[in-house]
């Protein structure tokens, strides 16, 4: 199966600045990824889909001017959180889509302070 | 859009019972099922998965159901052991689409 990266595997913050989550296909080119947010002792929430070329789509209730994806390449897609608040303090996990499977990235945990 | 409901939230067994959490989906167009493990600090592991075309499958310890009709597909886990203890999610989607997950259920299983 398809490896993917995330990039930084924990990040700790003041609020109030911007945070860039890297998540990149290493051997697998992908049009589509996807980006989930686990709270703790939560579920993954499906935040926005990710499109190469495109703009991403986002769920309900995740503010795109908040959370900027950008997928620039199909082994690329960026997350980046801006003007982070201590509430955005979570698991952020990108996946990409094969064939009928899904391909995690290790995650990246937020810490805002 | 798919909603994956999850049952029970938590599970307590005794080492060797076996275990069984259930998911029912409502899209009759998700094709692929997989069942997750995820370990504290840890992301979520694939365990197993079963696609829409096939009824049950099996791995060691480890079985997942599915029914179609009912829209409905289980974990069973035999002989549990102490290292089975973790939260596992259940997740439906159809191809190229978005996993969307159940609410997890924490199974504790004490020696």
């Amino acid at each position: 199966g398809a490896v993917v990266s995330q990039h930084p595997s924990w990040v700790i913050c003041k609020s109030g600045t911007s945070v860039k989550i890297e998540c990149r296909s290493l051997d697998f080119q992908a049009t589509t990824m996807f980006w989930y947010r686990q709270f703790p002792k939560q579920s993954l929430m499906l935040m926005a889909t990710s499109n190469e070329g495109s703009k991403a789509t986002y769920e309900q209730g995740v503010e795109k001017d908040k959370f900027l994806i950008n997928h620039a390449s199909l082994t690329l897609s960026t997350l980046t959180v801006t003007s982070a608040h201590p509430e955005d303090s979570s698991f952020y996990i990108c996946t990409l889509a094969g064939y009928n499977e899904q391909f995690f990235g290790p995650g990246t945990r937020l810490t805002v302070l | 859009g798919e909603n994956v409901e999850q049952h029970p939230s938590t599970l307590s067994v005794q080492e060797g019972d076996s275990a069984v959490i259930k998911c029912t989906y409502s899209d009759s167009a998700s094709n692929y099922f997989p069942w997750y493990k995820q370990e504290l600090g840890k992301g979520p592991q694939l365990i197993i998965d079963i696609r829409s075309n096939v009824g049950e499958k099996k791995d060691q310890r480890i079985a997942v159901t599915l029914n179609k009709t009912a829209k409905h597909f289980s974990l069973h886990i035999t002989e549990t052991q102490p290292e089975d203890s973790a939260v596992y999610f259940c997740a439906a989607t159809s191809s190229g689409t978005a996993l969307i997950f159940g609410k997890g259920t924490t199974l504790s299983v004490s020696s």
